[in-house]
């Protein structure tokens, strides 16, 4: 079964420091998302992206974060000054194109990133 | 902002049981649900949906109980195995065209006792 992958699977960065997460849809699937989620806590929405923009995007998604896919199959979150308060398990999701049948396709998740920031 | 309660952040059961785990919303505007699967380590899985038009939909062992008025709904698994210890999340969604954002529950772990 297709697999939306996700890499690093760990990612430890300094205070400051800019990152990059990145993801890899299932391949048919037109919808994209990164959801986090810190520890102990709930998973939050932070924006989702369709035909090459973003969609929506919540307050977290702040000035310092955003989103691309810049060759058709990668679809990547970046973080430019990550703060301690962004340490979390970050997903990428995705979901199919919508027909008749898919209009609620459900989120195909990876197995996350879990960023640690000190 | 709670829009989406999962009030027992743990569930024990054995085997060959039901589990039934809960959850309870306050947005009338929600109208879809979902319940995941989280195992650790791995990202959630989906596991079955419900749309807020219909009050039941079962899927093998998962059924899935939605009471709009009480704003309440429930996910039975029968029978339990332990294979199903894990974090169950109930998420629910806003008809919004392209915007599938997802409000989450907080989750409830499952344990299955052999």
């Amino acid at each position: 079964e297709p697999e939306v992958t996700q890499t690093p699977s760990h990612q430890v960065t300094q205070m400051g420091q800019e990152v990059i997460l990145r993801c890899v849809p299932i391949s048919n699937h037109l919808y994209f998302y990164w959801y986090r989620q810190i520890l102990g806590q709930k998973v939050e929405f932070l924006v989702s992206f369709y035909n090459n923009e973003i969609s929506e995007k919540s307050e977290i998604f702040d000035d310092q974060f955003s989103v691309e896919r810049p060759d058709g199959s990668n679809f990547t979150l970046k973080i430019r000054s990550t703060k301690l308060e962004d340490s979390a398990m970050y997903f990428c999701a995705s979901s199919e194109p919508d027909t008749r049948s898919s209009y609620n396709s459900p989120l195909h998740f990876g197995n996350g990133t879990r960023l640690t920031v000190t | 902002d709670q829009q989406v309660k999962q009030n027992s952040p743990s569930l024990s059961v054995q085997e060959g049981r039901i589990s039934i785990l809960n959850c309870d919303y306050t947005n009338s505007m929600f109208d879809y649900f979902l319940w995941y699967k989280k195992y650790p380590a791995e990202g959630p899985t989906f596991l079955i949906s419900i749309s807020s038009i219909k009050d039941k939909n079962e899927d093998g062992r998962f059924t899935v109980f939605l009471n709009k008025s009480a704003k309440h709904l429930s996910l039975h698994i029968v029978p339990s195995q332990p294979g199903d210890s894990a974090v169950y999340f109930c998420a629910a969604r806003i008809d919004a065209g392209n915007n599938r954002k997802l409000i989450w529950g907080l989750g409830t772990s499952l344990a299955v006792n052999p």
